[in-house]
């Protein structure tokens, strides 16, 4: 069964706080990405990583930095967290080549006070 | 203009009924295209892909592309409460593995 595991499911952060999301992957798949979820919005791509140390901006990558020292691992981190982070953070993982298929972690519920 | 677009909804279908969902995307370079839905509080889940011009049909669920007309949608038959959840539109970006989605249509289907 793949899987896809954020490490916090909601985390409460206080403004200016340096906040780490982790998410790890058990499929061996070379890209991951992050995205946050906004209502009326969407899931907006933030960053993106094809390879070990390799990282992609997306959409909206303002306010955000993101390291993926092993394949398995990517993390999102917000360097000065503010109010306007407050989101749905949604991480997922695709294996590349033909299989397309995108599977997501189970979420994280940021609230930035 | 969106890279992917979707009509926000709701829709509103009644059981039995046939909903049909749709999407536009912007970059003629695009070669896959799925549709998730996402279940309140829930992350989304992989309901169709297709990869060609025409029909792909799996169980109630229909996806239909037109890559002239940078069009892909979602028939969904016999539409059953459960049914009731935003879909989502995705599409892979300029040939890669980067992944767009569209902002999600709420379809509510009542008894």
């Amino acid at each position: 069964d793949v899987k896809v595991t954020q490490s916090s499911r909601y985390l409460v952060k206080r403004t200016g706080e340096k906040v780490f999301l982790e998410c790890v992957q058990d499929m061996d798949h070379e890209n991951m990405f992050w995205y946050r979820q906004d209502p009326g919005l969407g899931l907006r791509l933030i960053y993106f990583s094809y390879d070990v140390k390799m990282k992609e901006k997306g959409d909206i990558p303002e306010g955000y930095s993101v390291s993926r020292e092993k394949k398995e691992r990517f993390s999102l981190i917000l360097e000065s967290a503010s109010t306007n982070q407050t989101s749905m953070y949604l991480c997922a993982s695709i294996g590349g080549g033909m299989n397309t298929e995108a599977f997501f972690g189970q979420g994280t519920r940021l609230t930035v006070v | 203009q969106k890279e992917v677009e979707q009509n926000s909804g709701p829709l509103s279908v009644p059981e039995g009924a046939i909903a049909s969902l749709n999407c536009t995307y912007s970059d003629r370079v695009s070669q896959s295209f799925f549709w998730y839905r996402q279940y309140s509080g829930k992350s989304p889940e992989l309901i169709m892909s297709i990869y060609s011009n025409g029909d792909k049909e799996d169980g109630r669920f229909t996806a239909q592309l037109n890559k002239a007309s940078q069009y892909v949608s979602l028939l969904i038959r016999d539409s059953q409460p459960s049914d009731s959840a935003t879909y989502l539109c995705a599409v892979n970006s300029g040939g890669t593995d980067k992944l767009i989605f569209g902002t999600g249509t709420r379809l509510q289907v009542f008894p």
